[in-house]
């Protein structure tokens, strides 16, 4: 079954612990987005990768990285969280030539 | 800087049309998406339609765009119970490695 999957679905930790959001798909895709989903805001893009060991910063990437070393993963990393970083992210892949775009189920993080 | 913009709530009588509307701001759009986003998940693609085409149907789905006033507009025929969620809509331009931009997404409710 084509999917992306995001670990964990949920997660409490507190302001400076250091935690990785990990985002992985089947379907081979080139593109790989991490988006942060807040009430009234929409999706907004943190970052992403047009393929292995290329990534970019989209509208909000202070505060987070991220890697590409192998196509089917992309994690979210965050060194030193805040309060303003919680939020509901969501994981996306699409292939180059299509424009079906294939979420993951999202992660609720809560940074206290 | 690109902005696609929705009004945040709609609700509508069961059996009735809904009408979700949806401004942007970049002329160079050439993708325009409708994601619908159920309670607990991530987003899916529901349609999506190019900038050369003023309506797409598919099923209950109708799009129209309006490429002059750069206003996008999902109509659901025959609302269901099942149609509750909330409804994003996205850009992006021609090439297939441009930024998909979301808007706020509407929260479609249904009342019996």
């Amino acid at each position: 079954e084509a999917q992306v999957t995001q670990n964990p679905r949920y997660l409490i930790t507190v302001t400076g612990k250091k935690l990785t959001v990990t985002c992985s798909q089947n379907m081979n895709h080139e593109y790989m987005s991490w988006y942060r989903q807040d009430p009234g805001l929409g999706l907004r893009q943190i970052y992403y990768s047009m393929n292995v060991e290329v990534t970019d910063k989209g509208d909000v990437p202070e505060g987070y990285k991220v890697s590409r070393k192998e196509k089917r993963n992309f994690p979210l990393i965050l060194e030193s969280p805040s309060p303003n970083q919680t939020s509901l992210y969501f994981c996306a892949s699409r292939s180059a030539d299509t424009d079906t775009q294939y979420f993951g189920p999202g992660t609720r993080l809560t940074v206290l | 800087g690109e902005d696609v913009e929705q009004s945040l709530f709609l609700s509508v009588r069961e059996g009735d049309s809904s009408v979700i509307n949806c401004t942007y701001t970049d002329s160079s759009s050439t993708y325009l998406y409708w994601y619908k986003q159920e309670p607990g998940a991530g987003l899916q693609l529901l349609t999506y339609i190019f900038s050369n085409m003023d309506m797409k149907q598919d099923q209950r789905l109708t799009v129209l765009l309006n490429k002059k006033d750069k206003h996008l507009s999902l109509r659901i025929a025959d609302t269901q119970t099942g149609d509750s969620a909330i409804y994003f809509c996205a850009e992006r331009g021609y090439s297939s490695a441009s930024k998909i931009i979301f808007g706020s997404g509407t929260r479609l409710s249904i009342r019996p």
